[in-house]
């Protein structure tokens, strides 16, 4: 079942920060983050195994509650680099990765 | 992190038709995955491929519209048959990386056109 990720598109300019949530109806043992640009396969940026558990990637960081199922990503000083599409993935019991519809993220000068 | 090479990186095919698309792995890998993402779309799994059995399925996708092949642990084809315009889409191969992480890594895509 598809996480569902908010908000769908968010404007930033330079310097300002963002966040970026997912949530999924299944309990889930862990969630990825990935990044793709226009044209580009997705780049995995992070994964979240443990409740409450936050992680960092450059000025990017991540948090996730397991015992809600909720993990956001924040987008800390952002920079133009930073634009592209947002997907997380939520991991259930199986191997199997699915993903949220996504967030595109544009940064402007 | 696991490099993955994926072929052809967009064709145009007519109706009716079947296009074969492979993923070539540098280092051996126990699962691979398909993924189908339509523009602007997210990515939606199309099955899993493991080495040595039949790939499973996810729901909506069928072995006679998508066979897949997996001869070894380091490739893997997908093909998309008696295409239609609906199969347009972008194909993504990826597999999971080796060490503590567990991210996925993708393929290039293939980006099919059906006409």
């Amino acid at each position: 079942q598809q996480p569902v990720q908010s908000p769908q598109a968010v404007i930033l300019r330079e310097g300002e920060d963002a966040v970026i949530n997912c949530s999924s109806s299944k309990a889930l043992y862990s969630v990825h983050w990935y990044r793709q640009k226009h044209g580009e396969a997705p780049v995995f940026l992070m994964i979240l195994l443990k409740g409450g558990e936050q992680k960092g990637h450059e000025k990017i960081s991540a948090s996730f509650n397991e015992k809600k199922q909720q993990s956001s990503l924040y987008l800390t000083a952002s920079q133009l680099s930073y634009s592209g599409t947002y997907f997380c993935g939520a991991k259930s019991n199986d191997y199997k990765l699915s993903f949220g519809a996504g967030t595109t993220v544009t940064v402007r000068a | 992190s696991a490099v993955i090479s994926q072929k052809p990186s967009r064709d145009i095919c007519q109706r009716g038709t079947s296009l074969t698309i492979q993923c070539q792995v540098d280092s051996q890998v126990t699962m691979m995955f398909w993924y189908r993402q339509q523009p602007g779309q997210s990515l939606t799994l199309i099955a899993t491929a493991n080495q040595g059995s039949e790939a499973t399925y996810e729901s909506g996708f069928v072995i006679d519209k998508f066979p897949i092949s997996r001869p070894n642990l380091t490739f893997s084809t997908l093909t998309v048959s008696n295409m239609s315009p609906e199969d347009s889409s972008i194909y993504l191969c990826s597999v999971v990386g080796q060490g503590s992480d567990y991210g996925y890594t993708f393929g290039s895509g293939t980006r099919l056109t059906v006409v």
